[in-house]
């Protein structure tokens, strides 16, 4: 199994700060995924990054895939109470017959925006 | 809006019972995923399927075992529940290649075995 391992666990910031959330591995990966879990649901798909050096920006959230294909980072620029939620990125790592089917998770950085 | 529905958001059951959680997608994906979700240790895949009839083990089977006779429908079976399988329940689908299209999950069932 592969593993992902995020930082930080935790983050309270107050509203319109800057934040960077990341995502590291071992191993590489063939693609990465970001998704968000509000409380009482499950986790949200917010984007995919396939190529090494790869960023892809969604509104204030900025993604980055690391150039050997091994992190990856969240940028959220000035934060809002609606961006509060847990952050979970997830590796598809390059494998072999059925391995490409599944993702290992990282635990996610639960993150809190005060207003 | 595609959707993944999961049968109960919570189930209180006993220790010893056999527990079925269900799960249907109108996606019309291959893949269907059982993960179970603790404080501390994340998301941890239990089995998952990428065709009618077929499964897969995942990280953590031991105690479950899982039922796939069509498409739309991936079923997860507690052979005989124990408290240390309380926990939060996600179901998750997708199209192939997943590793690409992303994942939808479920609401989430929250299991309680007393």
């Amino acid at each position: 199994t592969q593993l992902l391992e995020q930082s930080p666990q935790f983050l309270s910031i107050q509203e319109g700060e800057n934040l960077t959330v990341y995502c590291n591995s071992s191993s590489v990966f063939s693609s990465l995924q970001w998704y968000r879990q509000e409380p009482g649901e499950g986790p949200v798909l917010l984007v995919t990054v396939v190529t090494g050096g790869e960023v892809k920006k969604l509104k204030r959230l900025t993604f980055q895939f690391g150039d050997a294909r091994k992190d990856s980072s969240l940028h959220i620029t000035a934060a809002q109470p609606g961006d509060t939620g847990l952050y979970l990125c997830a590796g598809a790592w390059v494998g072999s017959g059925g391995s490409n089917y599944k993702l290992t998770f990282g635990k996610g950085t639960l993150l809190t925006v005060n207003p | 809006d595609v959707k993944v529905t999961q049968s109960s958001r919570y189930l209180v059951k006993r220790t010893g019972e056999k527990v079925f959680l269900e799960c249907v997608q109108d996606m019309d994906h291959e893949n269907m995923f059982w993960y179970r979700q603790d404080p501390g240790l994340g998301l941890r895949l239990i089995y998952f399927s990428y065709d009618v009839k077929m499964k897969e083990k995942g990280d953590i089977p031991e105690g479950y075992s899982v039922s796939r006779e069509k498409k739309e429908r991936f079923s997860l079976i507690l052979e005989s529940a124990s408290t240390n399988q309380t926990s939060m329940y996600l179901c998750a689908s997708s199209p192939t290649p997943g590793q690409i299209y992303g994942y939808t999950f479920g609401s989430g069932t929250r299991l309680t075995v007393v």
